[in-house]
C-alpha cells in the first residue's frame, strides 16, 4: 500500500474525446509525476509536477497536460484521444521535485480508446 | 536521444536458478532505480543505486552501478516463486528518470 489513490481504475472512450484522470499523492509527498505504460513495455514519463508547477515533460505533445493542486493532488488531461493513447497511465509520488528519489505508485488507470 | 537498454524483454529460470539482468544507457546516470512490477500490478521501488561501483544487497538481490554510471545489474540468487515478475531499472539523467523496457523472469513448471 503506497497511500497513492488513482481514479478511476478504468475507462472507455472514442476517439475524439477528452479524458481526465486524477491522483491523489501520499500524505508529505510534494511531487506527482505522471507516466504512460502501453502493454508489454515499460513507463514513459509524460511530466512531472512540483509544488504545482510542471518542472518536467517527456515526449508528448500538448494535447497531454495536467495540473497539480495545492494539496499537491493532481490531475492528468487528453485531449483528441487517438487510438494509440490506450494504456495504463500510472502516477507516481515523492518528495523533492526533479532530483527526487523513490517513486509511490498507485494502481493506475487503465484507458482504452476505440 | 537518452536511451536504457534492457533485453532480452523475457527470461525462463527454473526455479532455484539464479537470475541476472543487465540494464545499459547510453548516457552517464546520476543515479538509478529498479522497481518490480508484478502482473496486473504497479511498479514497486526496489532499491536507488548513486555512487560509481555502487553494491546493494537485499536478501537473495544483489544491486550494482558500474564505474562509468552507465549500467547496472541485477543479480537473484535462487529464484522463488514469489520473485515472477518484469523488473525495470530506470536511469535519472538531466532530471529525467528514464525507464527501460523490463524483463520478466518467468519460473519454469
Amino acid at each position: 500500500e503506497t497511500g497513492v489513490t488513482q481514479s478511476p481504475t478504468h475507462l472507455i472512450k472514442t476517439r475524439g474525446q477528452q479524458v481526465t484522470l486524477r491522483c491523489s499523492s501520499q500524505s508529505g509527498h510534494n511531487t506527482v509525476s505522471w507516466y504512460q505504460q502501453a502493454l508489454g513495455q515499460g513507463p514513459q514519463f509524460i511530466f512531472q509536477y512540483y509544488r504545482e508547477e510542471e518542472n518536467g515533460r517527456g515526449n508528448f505533445p500538448p494535447r497531454f497536460s495536467g495540473l497539480q493542486f495545492p494539496n499537491y493532488s493532481s490531475e492528468l488531461n487528453v485531449n483528441a484521444l487517438e487510438l494509440d493513447d490506450s494504456a495504463l497511465y500510472l502516477c507516481a509520488s515523492s518528495r523533492g521535485g526533479l532530483t527526487t528519489g523513490e517513486l509511490f505508485f498507485g494502481e493506475g488507470s487503465r484507458l482504452t480508446v476505440l | 536521444g537518452q536511451q536504457v537498454m534492457q533485453i532480452p524483454q523475457y527470461q525462463h529460470v527454473q526455479e532455484g536458478e539464479d537470475f541476472t539482468r543487465y540494464c545499459n544507457s547510453s548516457t552517464t546516470l546520476s543515479n538509478t532505480q529498479w522497481y518490480k512490477q508484478r502482473p496486473g500490478g504497479h511498479p514497486v521501488f526496489l532499491i536507488q543505486l548513486v555512487k560509481s561501483g555502487e553494491v546493494k544487497k537485499q536478501k537473495r538481490l544483489t544491486f550494482q552501478f558500474g564505474e562509468a554510471k552507465k549500467n547496472s545489474s541485477l543479480h537473484i540468487t535462487a529464484t522463488q516463486t514469489t520473485d515472477v515478475g518484469t523488473y525495470f531499472c530506470a536511469g535519472r539523467s538531466n532530471y529525467q528518470l528514464i525507464w527501460g523496457a523490463g524483463t520478466k523472469l518467468i519460473i519454469k513448471p
